[in-house]
């Protein structure tokens, strides 16, 4: 059965530290890998991932993806308090279909 | 704004009750979808629409019912929920059913929904 697991599934720290979120993943035909940002509404979209050891940056956060060990990680450096949020991956497989993980709350102190 | 707009924002219904979502995208997409977001769950796909036409429906209990009338409209008819329907159930939409093409899904700000 396909799945995605992201880990932590919380956290806590402080502004100014970085924190790097996970994403293992066991999907059928692995197309592609994304990750989202919820605050309180919709999810955004913040970076598409298809290809190994290729980091995608914007701004302050970057994200690469291994298909060997298959697992992504997101990194936040320099946090900051609206960085606040549910960070939600997921994996799109066969037919189209993405699986997503449960997500990690992420939650930076002042 | 995302361009995929979602109302009621917050609905509360009794379980003998009938009420609708809707979604509307500006995005001049052609795939449109439903999902249910319950608390520390994965996000759940209910139904998917492509070009009008509904191309999946993940097992989803006929106590919700979508209809498609255009490409730019979605709504999800509600009827004798029970209280576990209660979820935050959000809209999206892609250009279409594919995202490694570049596309990436977008969603609305869900519409809360609390079943007594």
């Amino acid at each position: 059965e396909d799945k995605v697991v992201q880990s932590p599934l919380s956290l806590v720290v402080h502004e100014g530290d970085t924190v790097t979120l996970n994403c293992s993943y066991e999907v059928t035909n692995f197309r592609s890998l994304l990750w989202y940002k919820q605050e309180k509404k919709a999810p955004t979209f913040l970076f598409m991932l298809t290809s190994s050891g290729i980091e995608k940056k914007s701004g302050r956060l970057s994200s690469i993806l291994d298909k060997k060990e298959l697992f992504s990680i997101l990194n936040i450096t320099a946090t900051q308090t609206g960085d606040s949020a549910v960070y939600l991956c997921a994996v799109e497989a066969s037919n189209y279909q993405l699986i997503w993980g449960a997500g990690t709350k992420l939650i930076i102190k002042p | 704004e995302t361009g995929v707009t979602q109302t009621p924002r917050h609905l509360v219904m009794g379980m003998t009750n009938k009420k609708s979502l809707k979604c509307e995208q500006h995005l001049g997409h052609n795939a449109m979808y439903w999902y249910k977001q319950s608390a520390k769950k994965p996000l759940e796909l209910m139904f998917v629409y492509n070009f009008k036409e509904q191309t999946e429906n993940n097992s989803v209990p006929s106590r919700f019912s979508p209809e498609c009338p255009n490409s730019s409209h979605l709504f999800l008819h509600l009827h004798t929920l029970q209280p576990e329907d209660s979820a935050l159930y959000l809209c999206a939409s892609s250009q279409d059913r594919r995202t490694t093409s570049g596309n990436t899904i977008y969603f609305g700000e869900g519409s809360w929904l609390t079943v007594v």
